[in-house]
């Protein structure tokens, strides 16, 4: 049972536009959320992340939106540039009743930003 | 700062044969962690130590072993390697517990035959 979901395998966008990567979650308990980016044959780094008490947080180029009603969140990449293109993973916590750090994963979604 | 370091970065077994992989950080992070990933299915936890003397199992922790017997080592241990296995192994620390930023080692990719 896949409680963080990236439907799309993969995304493909033109440099200097908006790249748009999406991810579902089915836990109600999960409350805070990260993304993490990976390049080939590296460990994934950490992007951004956000609290289950807002509904967006920004960071340069990155912007996440956390929609908690339709569990959802997405990841905003403006403007996108040739080294975004990597895999990028959605990641979910449930930090309540024990700070375990316990993270569950999406399986990804390769971005090509293409020159 | 080093990071998190994993050896060795390749590693090919027989079904059957046991090794460990290692893992260290000098951040003196309390929390530690080791991930599979596999294709198509994201990164899964196998286990994780909240501490030094302290470990729990994650989503998939069969097959596998760990201890913490000290802050920076967090060795995952296969006991009798299966070719299901067959995986890129990352670890992870994070600095406090309540905090889900995770820094992640370079990847062990093991292949079991």
């Amino acid at each position: 049972d896949q409680q963080v979901k990236q439907n799309s395998p993969s995304l493909s966008v033109q440099e200097g536009r908006i790249s748009i990567l999406n991810c579902d979650y089915t836990n109600s308990m999960f409350d805070y959320f990260l993304w993490y980016k990976k390049y080939p044959a590296e460990g994934p780094t950490f992007l951004i992340s956000i609290s289950s008490i807002k509904d967006k947080n920004e960071d340069g180029r990155f912007t996440v939106f956390l929609n908690k009603s339709a569990k959802h969140l997405s990841l905003h990449i403006v403007p996108s540039q040739p080294g975004d293109s990597a895999v990028y993973f959605c990641a979910a916590s449930d930090r309540r009743g024990g700070a375990t750090n316990k993270l569950i994963f999406g399986t990804g979604t390769l971005l090509a930003v293409q020159p | 700062n080093a990071g998190v370091t994993q050896t060795p970065k390749f590693q090919v077994l027989k079904t059957g044969q046991s090794m460990t992989l290692q893992c260290a950080q000098d951040m003196n992070h309390e929390y530690m962690s080791w991930y599979r990933q596999d294709p198509g299915m994201g990164l899964r936890l196998i286990h994780y130590s909240v501490g030094a003397g302290i470990t729990d199992q994650g989503e998939v922790p069969n097959g596998y072993n760990v201890s913490r017997s000290t802050t920076e080592d967090f060795p995952l241990r296969l006991l009798s390697a299966a070719p299901s296995q067959t995986s890129v192994y990352f670890c992870a620390s994070s600095y406090s517990l309540g905090r889900g930023e995770q820094y992640f080692g370079p990847g062990t990719r093991l292949t079991v035959t």
